[in-house]
Order: structure tokens, then C-alpha cells, then sequence
């Protein structure tokens, strides 16, 4: 099986800010890496598919790059409805999840 | 518009069974695999299991491997997940979700989950 580690678990920003978050495969997964945000009472909502590929209807300050073990979700510069849960996803072999990254207001 | 939902979860005592099912609508059912994702109360999302187009592959998480059975009714547009040998860390929301391959395969679109709660 393969382990998604995330950082940091969380972190406090505020509006306008550029925020990254990195996420650790404990093998390769390629580039079949994939991240969503969670709202509190809500299911997840596909951002980033492919490690880099912008899911249709997300805002473009959302970006992702990485390879291999290595990957990073970026916001360019945060807005309100941004504040959330994010997950990393490997879909190389089976699938699982990493634990979050929670982003709350500074 | 593509659409899943789920039903099925209640409260049932540890060793008990439980059927969910999810109901797809706005795509073609039968050319997606599919997944179910569940959320422990205030926890991180775990992929539980997943099944081809055709109900020929199936893969489980390993905590329920065994345990829970994944089966899709491409006729009537559904997908199930038989929950037998409940026990009390199966506790969560369970979501349905539209899942677009294999590998590289990702959730584009989600139900609002059934609540399952394992409990005497």
C-alpha cells in the first residue's frame, strides 16, 4: 500500500496570502496524484487532477506541480472561501488519501 | 447534471450488517468506475473500495477487505456496498463517488454521504 503524508497539518493565513501545502508519497505514484478541498458539511470537491491538471470551474490561483514522492498544492493568494480542508489522493496503485491540511483564518 | 446519492446508513450493533446504496444519474453509469470514501466523525477521508465498469474488479481497503462487498446494477444505474462484521472503528459518512479510471483515476463528483454508526 502506498502511504500520503501531508504538510503542514494545518496552518493559519489571511486573505491575500500565497499558501503552499506539500504532500509525501511513500513510493511513486508517477504524476497520479490528485487534491480536493473539504468544507466544513460538505463532500470534497475536485482541484487539482494529475498532479498539475486544473479541474474544470476551479479558479486559477489553485496550482499544483510535483513527481514521483514529492508534491505541492499552491493558492496564490488566498480569498475567504478558500479556508478549508485540503487532501492529497495517489491513484498509482489502488487509492488512498492523505490526513489534511487545514487552513483557517489568522 | 451528474448526480450521486446515497442511502442505506443507520445505527447497527457491532457484528451487524449493513447495505448501502448509491443512486447515479445525469451519465453513463456503466462507462465509470466507482468508489465508495468514507469520514470518520471529525477525521480524514479514507478510500474504502472501488469497482470496474463491468463489476469484474473490484479493490478494498485492507481494514475491510474481507468484510465489505462492492457491487454495482449497471441496469438500474446503482452502486452497493454490503457492510457485514460491523465493528465500532467502521463509524463514519460514507460517500459514493464517480471515480474516472483506474490509474489515474480521481473523484469528480461525490454524494452528501449516508451516516453509518456502530454502536451497542
Amino acid at each position: 500500500d502506498i502511504q500520503m503524508t501531508q504538510s503542514p497539518s494545518s496552518l493559519s493565513a489571511s486573505v491575500g496570502d500565497r499558501v503552499t501545502i506539500t504532500c509525501r508519497a511513500s513510493r511513486s505514484v508517477i504524476k497520479y496524484l490528485n487534491w480536493y478541498q473539504q468544507k466544513p458539511g460538505k463532500a470534497p470537491k475536485l482541484l487539482i487532477y494529475t498532479a498539475s491538471r486544473l479541474q474544470s470551474g476551479v479558479p486559477s490561483r489553485f496550482s499544483g506541480s510535483g513527481s514521483e514522492t514529492d508534491f505541492t498544492l499552491t493558492i496564490s493568494s488566498l480569498q475567504p472561501e478558500d479556508f478549508a480542508t485540503y487532501y492529497c489522493q495517489q491513484s498509482y496503485s489502488t487509492r488512498s488519501f492523505g490526513p489534511g491540511t487545514k487552513v483557517d483564518v489568522k | 447534471e451528474v448526480q450521486v446519492v446515497e442511502s442505506g446508513g443507520g445505527l447497527v450493533q457491532p457484528g451487524g450488517s449493513l447495505r448501502l446504496s448509491c443512486a447515479a444519474s445525469g451519465f453513463t453509469f456503466s462507462d465509470y468506475w466507482m468508489s465508495w470514501v468514507r469520514q470518520a466523525p471529525g477525521k480524514g477521508l479514507e478510500w474504502v473500495a472501488n469497482i470496474k465498469q463491468d463489476g469484474s474488479d473490484k479493490y478494498y481497503v485492507d481494514s475491510v477487505n474481507g468484510r465489505f462487498t462492492i457491487s454495482r446494477d449497471n441496469a438500474e444505474n446503482s452502486l452497493y456496498l454490503q457492510m457485514d462484521s460491523l465493528r465500532a472503528e467502521d463509524t463514519a459518512l460514507y460517500y459514493c463517488a464517480r471515480d474516472l479510471a483506474w490509474t489515474n483515476g480521481r473523484f469528480d463528483s461525490w454524494g452528501q454521504g449516508t451516516l453509518v454508526t456502530v454502536s451497542s
